[in-house]
This record gives structure tokens, sequence and C-alpha cells, in this order.
């Protein structure tokens, strides 16, 4: 089975600006949950969607969203970035049972300049 | 807001030491996960305990679950340099989201 892939692995963008990071889970993977991991503040789980429908939501502003497409891939997308959004983002996926494994992709590299 | 706390920090050992990790919160957690996280790389899950009390072990690492369910340790004896990396323990609750501590950077010298 293929793991959990992300894309881009790398992105530099500035203030101000947009930016969409894609998740693809493990096939068959019902649930991603995306997560922002910095030096300062660790792991900190920004959301989770199931079957195109955002389950849970951490303590993150609007500006950080995403959605979940039929065939169970995620994209999250950050507007007006902010110098304090750079950071490694995570996506993780795991299958209908809540005591499943979570797998991790290798995260997107973002940095804002 | 459940929060973990682990400590050390930072830990650098020697190959052939023997270490402990741990993982502590004031809130009653339903699991407690271990993962390892390298370079350039996602979290891989070590473990999950679910029961208080419980110890499970994976050759070398020794992971417990405290009694009320509120700390976890991992213990790892004779440490190789294969071993290097970021310890993280991770918490879940009833709705199925993970609380993670900031974790362990363990390095390992030959």
């Amino acid at each position: 089975k293929a793991g959990v892939t992300q894309t881009p692995r790398y992105l530099i963008k500035t203030r101000g600006q947009q930016v969409t990071l894609s998740c693809s889970p493990i096939s068959g993977h019902r649930s991603v949950s995306w997560y922002q991991q910095t030096p300062g503040q660790g792991l900190q789980f920004l959301f989770e969607y199931f079957s195109e429908t955002q389950r849970n939501k951490g303590n993150f502003p609007g500006r950080f969203s995403g959605r979940q497409f039929s065939n169970s891939r995620s994209e999250m997308n950050v507007s007006t970035l902010e110098l304090g959004d750079s950071a490694l983002y995570l996506c993780a996926s795991k299958g209908q049972s809540g005591t499943d494994t979570q797998y991790f992709g290798p995260g997107t590299r973002l940095t804002v300049l | 807001t459940q929060l973990l706390e682990q400590s050390p920090q930072f830990l650098s050992i020697q190959e052939g030491e023997n270490l402990t990790v741990y993982c502590n919160s004031s809130s009653v957690f339903s699991s407690l996960q271990w993962y390892r996280q390298e370079p350039g790389e996602g979290p891989v899950l070590l473990v999950t305990v679910v029961t208080g009390g419980e110890v499970k072990k994976l050759k070398r690492l020794t992971f417990q679950f405290g009694d009320a369910r509120k700390d976890s340790s991992l213990h790892i004896t004779a440490a190789q340099p294969g071993d290097t990396g970021l310890y993280l323990c991770a918490g879940g609750g009833s709705n199925y989201k993970l609380t993670f501590g900031k974790g362990t950077l363990l390095t390992v010298n030959p």
C-alpha cells in the first residue's frame, strides 16, 4: 500500500499571499487530519475531515481552512500568510475505526518571508 | 485544554546507555501513543497504550501508561545511534483528536 503523500514538499511564500497544500491519504482511509509543527509549539492539531465533513477543529484562526474531496484527498488553505505561519504542515490518515492507527505523511515545509 | 508535558526536551547520550523519557498531564486520556520522527519525515507510531498501568515492550523500548492514565514513560535500554530522533507522546480523547507533547529530541552518539 502506498503511504500518505503530500505535495509540495517545500514551499516559499511572502507575507500576505495565500497557499494551498495537498494530501493524498492511504487508499481506503476516509479520515484525514492536518497538523502544524513548529519548534516552539510542537505539533498542533488544525482540523480533521471524515467523508468530506469537518469532524474536529483545533484552535487556529479562520485564515486556516480545509476541505476533503469524494476520493478522500484533502487540501488545506492558508490565506493572508504571516511570518509565524512558517512551519512543517503534516497530514495524517486513518481508517474508519476510532482505534485505527494514524499514518503521517512526510509534510510540507512552508517558509513565509 | 488538555496539555502534555514531555521531559527532558533534549537528551544526548552515548551508545549503550539507558534512558527514560516522560510524558505528563493533569488530564486523563483514553489512550496514549508514542511516535518517533526523523528529520524530513512525519512521525511514525511506535505503540499505543490504553489501560492504566499497562506496560508494553518493543525490543529495547519499554512503554508504561500511568495507573491514572495521566502520564506515560518510554525507557530505552542500551541505546543505539539508530534510536536518534524526536520522540513524541500523544494523548487520545473521545473525539478522535490527538493532543501532542512538544517532544524529546534524542541524540545517541557512537
